[in-house]
């Protein structure tokens, strides 16, 4: 079964527009990674947030941590046409866990 | 640094037929995991191995199994292939525990 849940299951913007999407997961985790995907290719990691971490920014990415409430989001400003991708929460339970991921939220940027 | 490396890309079975893959991680990472992702089951844990050992497992059938080698190289393997097998397989690894698990281009199996 899957931990994390994203919403919304599918995004369409502008370039230039921000684009923002939710994980909600069920357990308590040692940290939550956000990923990309190119159609059907390998994930690329984007950003690890910690339990005790409630923010991070890596470039036009910004991710939140909201333990209380079992929930991430992940912030792209200014997106371009290269964003498009598919975006993937993943939890892990504890420093040696698995990553369980989330069914994606598919983005489409359109130039 | 090289990235995660998977061998072979795209791989065509028939149903009954065993198949190995292959996975090496980057330089220095001694943790090696393996995904399956299905459009239907999304992405699921299979295994991760650390030096050698086996650390944990999914909940994947005996058909699957895996193993590791003393330079980190890790295959995986699924014996009496079957439909639902075809897949894209990732590997992924790690230098160890709680940090990013980096990932490869994934091998596409396609079970006919």
């Amino acid at each position: 079964s899957q931990q994390g849940e994203e919403d919304p299951q599918a995004l369409s913007i502008q370039e230039g527009e921000n684009a923002t999407m939710n994980c909600s997961y069920k357990t308590s985790i040692n940290n939550l990674q956000w990923y990309r995907q190119n159609s059907g290719r390998g994930l690329v990691h984007l950003i690890l947030i910690r339990s005790n971490e409630r923010e991070k920014h890596s470039g036009r990415l910004r991710v939140t941590l909201d333990t209380s409430k079992k929930s991430s989001s992940l912030l792209i400003t200014a997106s371009r046409a290269a964003d498009t991708a598919s975006y993937f929460c993943a939890t892990v339970d504890d420093s040696w866990g698995k990553l369980q991921f989330g069914a994606g939220t598919q983005v489409v940027v359109t130039p | 640094k090289a990235g995660v490396t998977q061998t072979p890309r795209y791989l065509i079975k028939t149903r009954g037929q065993q198949v190995t893959l292959s996975c090496s991680p980057i330089s220095g990472h001694r943790s090696v995991s393996w995904y399956q992702q299905t459009p239907g089951q999304g992405l699921q844990f299979l295994f991760e191995y650390f030096s050698e050992t086996q650390r944990n497992k999914g909940n994947f059938p005996g058909r699957f199994s895996g193993r590791q080698f003393s330079n980190s190289r890790s295959e995986m393997n699924v014996s009496t292939l079957e439909l639902g097998d075809s897949a894209l397989y990732l590997c992924a690894s790690r230098t160890g525990a709680g940090e990013t698990q980096y990932f490869g281009p994934g091998t596409r199996l396609l079970v006919l």
